[in-house]
């Protein structure tokens, strides 16, 4: 069963902590992505990967940090640097800029 | 940078009537696409024009692309409630996809 997939679907975090979201894929796909999107919002971009062991900055970088080691995991990990954490996380993947699949999603809050 | 944006912010119709919902960029584009999102969900990829076509059809979706004027548009006919969701166009924007505001389409039984 092909897709992407994001855990955990809801996701805490303590003042000062850092987080970290999974994104795997197992669509052969060399691009991955992470938007972050505020309640009523469209997607912002906070990074992308267009290859193993690289990765750049999208527009909203500051406060998130990622990996990507291995061509189906690109996991997010929000530090505590980024004051305002609460969102809606969401990650895709593609082979194209012509088509994007998304997986689930995960909320995060702050206790 | 978010290069569309999508009106109106919200749509209320019955089961039966037309959608239409509409995008405007802001930049040159090689393709705009259209997806859509349940709530709480993931986005699903509905359709994709390219710059040089002007309409496109699949199933109960027609999108049209105005590149004089930077917009497009996607009408939903004889819509159903199941067609309830967020609708988000995308443009491509040098090596990534930048997402509009969207538009939250209820539909009433």
């Amino acid at each position: 069963d092909g897709g992407i997939t994001q855990s955990p679907k809801y996701l805490f975090r303590k003042e000062g902590q850092n987080v970290t979201l999974s994104c795997e894929q197992n669509l052969n796909h060399d691009a991955m992505y992470w938007y972050r999107q505020d309640p009523g919002q469209g997607l912002r971009l906070i990074y992308y990967s267009q290859i193993v062991n690289d990765f750049q900055k999208g527009d909203i970088a500051e406060g998130y940090s990622v990996s990507r080691e291995k061509k189906e995991s690109f996991p997010l990990t929000v530090t505590s640097a980024q004051k305002n954490p609460t969102a809606f996380y969401l990650c895709a993947s593609s082979n194209s800029w012509e088509k994007l699949f998304f997986g689930s999603g995960t909320q995060l809050s702050v206790l | 940078s978010q290069q569309g944006e999508e009106d109106p912010q919200a749509l209320s119709i019955q089961e039966g009537e037309n959608a239409t919902m509409n995008c405007s960029y802001k930049t040159s584009i090689n393709n705009l696409q259209w997806y859509r999102q349940n709530s709480g969900r993931g986005l699903v990829h509905l359709i994709l024009i390219r710059s040089n076509e002007r309409e496109k059809h699949s199933g109960r979706l027609r999108v049209t692309l105005d590149t004089s004027k930077k917009s497009s548009s996607l009408l939903i006919t004889a819509s159903r409630a199941a067609d309830t969701a967020s609708y988000f166009c995308a443009t491509d924007d040098t090596d990534k996809l930048i997402f509009g505001t969207g538009t939250r389409l209820q539909v009433f039984p």
